[in-house]
């Protein structure tokens, strides 16, 4: 089934850690996003992608990374994790206008799960 | 100010109606959506209206738009313990094709 993935779920590393932060969509959408989330549950886009090769900083300044070589695939890195980073990050990915059965459409973006990320 | 704007906080009663009101920036956002969150998930997209649309209707949950005035509503009939969460309202900066901007979202609380 036509989906996107993120893992982990969650992550618990120290201070100073390389971590990647894996997103995934089956979709082919061309679009992808990389989204912070505070713990009183604001969202903050923090990079972009319009296809392969293309990434873009969002509006909240990140010390991340993005890359996107396939179309399906678009990855966080953190060179260097630091508590200041503990939060939850979602990925989301839009596409064309697909007809599909059941509550959600695609309209607008899908969402991944989540990785809920704790640096110690 | 904000691009869009909701309140942070609404309880309800079960089985009372609930409303989320939102208000936005752009005049040419041709879709505006409603997404929910539930506790340690991502969001999933509930319902969105084309901006050539007052109203918009499925099962319990009813969208009004007025575009005069940039306000988008949701109304959540018969409120159920289940749709405890975090309800994002959403337009799209630029037209059609551009990133979408969300509201901070609202927590909604249901009490039996």
């Amino acid at each position: 089934e036509a989906d996107i993935y993120q893992t982990p779920r969650y992550l618990v590393i120290g201070t100073g850690k390389k971590i990647t932060l894996e997103c995934s969509q089956t979709m082919g959408h061309d679009k992808m996003y990389w989204y912070q989330q505070d713990p009183g549950m604001e969202l903050h886009l923090i990079h972009y992608s319009y296809g392969v090769n293309s990434t873009e900083k969002g509006d909240l300044s990140s010390e991340s990374t993005v890359s996107r070589i396939r179309t399906e695939h678009f990855p966080l890195t953190l060179e260097s994790a630091r508590p200041s980073h503990t939060s939850q990050y979602l990925c989301a990915s839009s596409g064309a206008l697909v007809v599909r059965t059941g509550p959600s459409s695609n309209y607008g973006y899908t969402f991944g799960s989540g990785t809920r990320l704790t640096v110690v | 100010g904000e691009d869009v704007e909701q309140s942070l906080f609404l309880s309800v009663r079960e089985g009372d109606s609930s409303v989320i009101n939102c208000t936005y920036t752009d005049s040419s956002s041709t879709y505006l959506y409603w997404y929910k969150q539930e506790p340690g998930a991502g969001l999933q997209l509930l319902t969105y209206i084309f901006s050539n649309m007052d109203m918009k209707q499925d099962q319990r949950l009813t969208v009004l738009l007025n575009k005069k005035d940039k306000h988008l509503s949701l109304r959540i009939a018969d409120t159920q313990t289940g749709d405890s969460a975090i309800y994002f309202c959403a337009e799209t900066k630029g037209g059609s094709q551009g990133n979408l901007i969300f509201g901070k979202g609202t927590k909604l609380s249901v009490k039996p």
